[in-house]
């Protein structure tokens, strides 16, 4: 299964900061994906990122709030920009591995971020 | 879009019982129905999934059974442990090979008492 590691693992921010989190992965992977899950709540998709191309933003994300960088392919960035208090959440990167039927989503550890 | 409902949204049972959890969606083009683990302050982690074409499987305690007719699947937990505790979330897709891009239920929270 995929080891991803997620850089930082929690951060207090300032409101109206950005704060970039990193995301490794120990093989390389086609896709990636960034959800977030919001305190005591489930988990939404941000956005799928693929090396070399623009990230796919899913409904009520945008790109200049959450900016998405994927340089190669065991590597990818989420900035959450210009942070209010709303963006308080645990930011989770995940991978696909395994193939056919053994094919699952693996996640980070996820990023705690709380913004004051 | 898809619409994703669980029930309960919190269940507490005595270790050695059985919990169910059942999720509703509305996507009859959904063909992928996992369901997650994420024990408190972890990720979350895939226990058992199912794919369209089979009604029912089981992995040791834990079994999912899919009705695509109602559009429905449930988590069977027999035996409960305690740490069995977390909180459960089933994702429902038309992914089929493609399983990484999921919407969430608003998760179960499953206490299991000792």
């Amino acid at each position: 299964s995929a080891v991803i590691s997620q850089k930082p693992s929690r951060d207090i921010c300032q409101r109206g900061t950005s704060l970039t989190i990193q995301c490794q992965v120990d093989s390389q992977v086609t896709m990636m994906f960034w959800y977030r899950q919001q305190p005591g709540q489930s988990l939404t998709l941000i956005a799928t990122a693929n090396q070399g191309s623009e990230a796919t933003y899913e409904s009520g994300f945008v790109i200049d709030k959450f900016p998405i960088s994927r340089p190669n392919l065991t590597f990818s960035t989420l900035t959450v920009s210009n942070m209010s208090p709303e963006d308080s959440s645990i930011y989770l990167c995940s991978v696909e591995d395994g193939q056919g039927r053994d094919r699952e989503l693996f996640f980070g550890e996820g990023s705690r971020l709380t913004v004051l | 879009g898809e619409n994703v409902e669980q029930h309960p949204s919190t269940l507490s049972v005595q270790e050695g019982d059985s919990a169910v959890i059942k999720c509703t969606y509305s996507d009859s083009a959904s063909n992928y129905f996992p369901w997650y683990k994420q024990e408190l302050g972890k990720r979350p982690q895939l226990i058992i999934d199912i794919r369209s074409n089979v009604g029912e499987k089981k992995d040791q305690r834990i079994a999912v059974t899919l009705n695509k007719t109602a559009k429905h699947f449930s988590l069977h937990i027999t035996e409960t442990q305690p740490e069995d505790s977390a909180v459960y979330f089933c994702a429902p897709t038309r992914g089929g090979g493609n399983t990484g891009k999921l919407i969430f239920g608003q998760g179960t929270t499953l206490q299991v008492k000792p």
